[in-house]
């Protein structure tokens, strides 16, 4: 069954720890990205990765970190520098074009709170 | 870059009558439309997308028009059912830019029965 695995689906966390969130996909897509939604709110972008050992910031990178060491993995490290984590974080990919786009998939995602 | 605009940000409609989306977008190279409907605490599913090519696109109760002069493109649902309520985003990809989708801010969607 091919898709995107978001894990956990629920995390909580202590102030001023690190967290890490899991996103791995079997669709063979070489883009992959980041999103955190707060409640009624829209999808704002925090990293993407268009490329295996490449990847770019978003518009709220401030506080997160990620890697790509492999295609289909990309790993987001929420660090004590977010001063406000508690969110619905969803991860996506998609084929990558630089012509024709793409819709994305996303995964289910991770809905992280401070305690 | 490209930014996209949606309206309305809450829609409420009676069940049976129709609702209709609308967004604008910036970037002229963008060439790639798609729709996403987001269920309370769910994930973004994609329902219907649309390429600079075509003008309209229908599936079902679910049909989307673009309009490359004017650079807007809507979502129209007909026939509504309490089912249908969700948020909706929409989303241009733009081949000349950062090769990656724009979403709007989302409607929410409320079918009244």
């Amino acid at each position: 069954d091919g898709g995107i695995t978001q894990s956990p689906k629920y995390l909580f966390r202590k102030e001023g720890q690190n967290v890490t969130l899991s996103c791995e996909q079997n669709l063979n897509h070489d883009a992959m990205y980041w999103y955190r939604q707060d409640p009624g709110q829209g999808l704002r972008l925090i990293y993407y990765s268009q490329i295996v050992n490449d990847f770019q910031k978003g518009d709220i990178a401030e506080g997160y970190s990620v890697s790509r060491e492999k295609k289909e993995s990309f790993p987001l490290t929420v660090t004590s520098a977010q001063k406000n984590p508690t969110a619905f974080y969803l991860c996506a990919s998609s084929i990558q074009s630089q012509g024709a786009g793409y819709g994305y998939t996303f995964g289910s995602g991770t809905r992280l709170t401070v305690v | 870059g490209e930014n996209v605009e949606q309206h309305p940000s809450t829609l409420s409609v009676q069940e049976g009558d129709s609702a209709v989306i609308k967004c604008t977008y910036s970037d002229s190279a963008s060439n790639y439309f798609p729709w996403y409907k987001q269920e309370l605490g769910k994930r973004p599913q994609l329902i219907i997308d649309i390429r600079s090519n075509v003008g309209e696109k229908k599936d079902q109760r679910i049909a989307v028009t673009l309009n490359k002069t004017a650079k807007h493109f809507s979502l129209h649902i007909t026939e509504t059912q309490p089912e249908d309520s969700a948020v909706y985003f929409c989303a241009a990809y733009s081949g000349a830019g950062s090769y990656q989708l724009t979403f709007g801010k989302g409607t929410k969607l409320s079918v009244i029965p």
